[in-house]
């Protein structure tokens, strides 16, 4: 199976901020990553696929790179409904599996 | 619009069976791959199950393969997931979410979620 891990697991950050979070995968998934949002009580939701494609209806404040096997989530300038927690995701072979997950804080 | 709704959640023994439904729009059906995705409480997302738009591509992760069975219903626009000998473990939210290809060839991993159906595993 194919690991993918996250860092950080959490983060402290102001309104603002750039805040960079990194997800590195156990072997080469070419770009078949993405990343999530998800709040509290609520489904996740999708903010980039294909490791740096934004998802349509996503703030252009998020961006998302690499490839390979070392991926990042950008979020240039931390607004207060981004407070949330993050996932990665690789899909490039089965099972599909999850990073461990940021959490980002005020 | 895709809208996905579940249901078949609740608490149930360990050793038991549950079923759950996940209804979505025949849009949805014609278009889109269906996984299963669970999250136990506090912890993190672990995807579950895919079944292809024909049914005869199943995968599972290994900790649900021989216990859970991922199905679906074209004429009901019905995904599935019925589980057999259930543990503590299984204690979770389980979300339906899609997978779409477009005609470029790029896909859409789980752009797409249901709101979750709780299942709770407990004596």
């Amino acid at each position: 199976d194919i690991q993918m891990t996250q860092s950080p697991s959490s983060l402290s950050a102001f309104v603002g901020d750039r805040v960079i979070i990194t997800c590195r995968a156990s072997q080469d998934i070419r770009n078949d990553l993405g990343w999530y949002q998800q709040k509290p009580g609520k489904a996740p939701k999708s903010l980039i696929y294909t490791a740096s494609s934004l998802q349509s209806g996503v703030p252009s404040r998020f961006s998302g790179s690499g490839s390979g096997t070392e991926f990042t989530l950008t979020i240039s300038s931390l607004q207060p409904e981004d407070f949330a927690t993050y996932y990665c995701l690789q899909h490039n072979n089965y099972p599909i599996t999850f990073g461990g997950g940021t959490k980002v804080e005020i | 619009q895709v809208h996905l709704v579940e249901s078949g959640g609740g608490v149930v023994q360990p050793g038991r069976s549950l079923r759950l439904s996940c209804e979505a729009s025949a849009f949805t059906f014609s278009m889109y791959t269906m996984h299963w995705v669970r999250q136990a409480p506090g912890r993190g997302l672990e995807w579950v199950a895919v079944i292809s738009q024909d049914g005869n591509e199943i995968h599972y992760v290994d900790s649900v393969r021989g216990r859970f069975t991922i199905s679906s219903d074209i004429s009901k626009y019905t995904l599935y997931l019925q589980m057999d000998s259930l543990r503590d473990e299984d204690t979770a939210m389980y979300y339906c979410t899609t997978k779409r290809c477009d005609a470029g060839g790029t896909c859409h991993f789980f752009e797409h979620w249901g709101q979750g159906t709780l299942v709770t595993v407990s004596s």
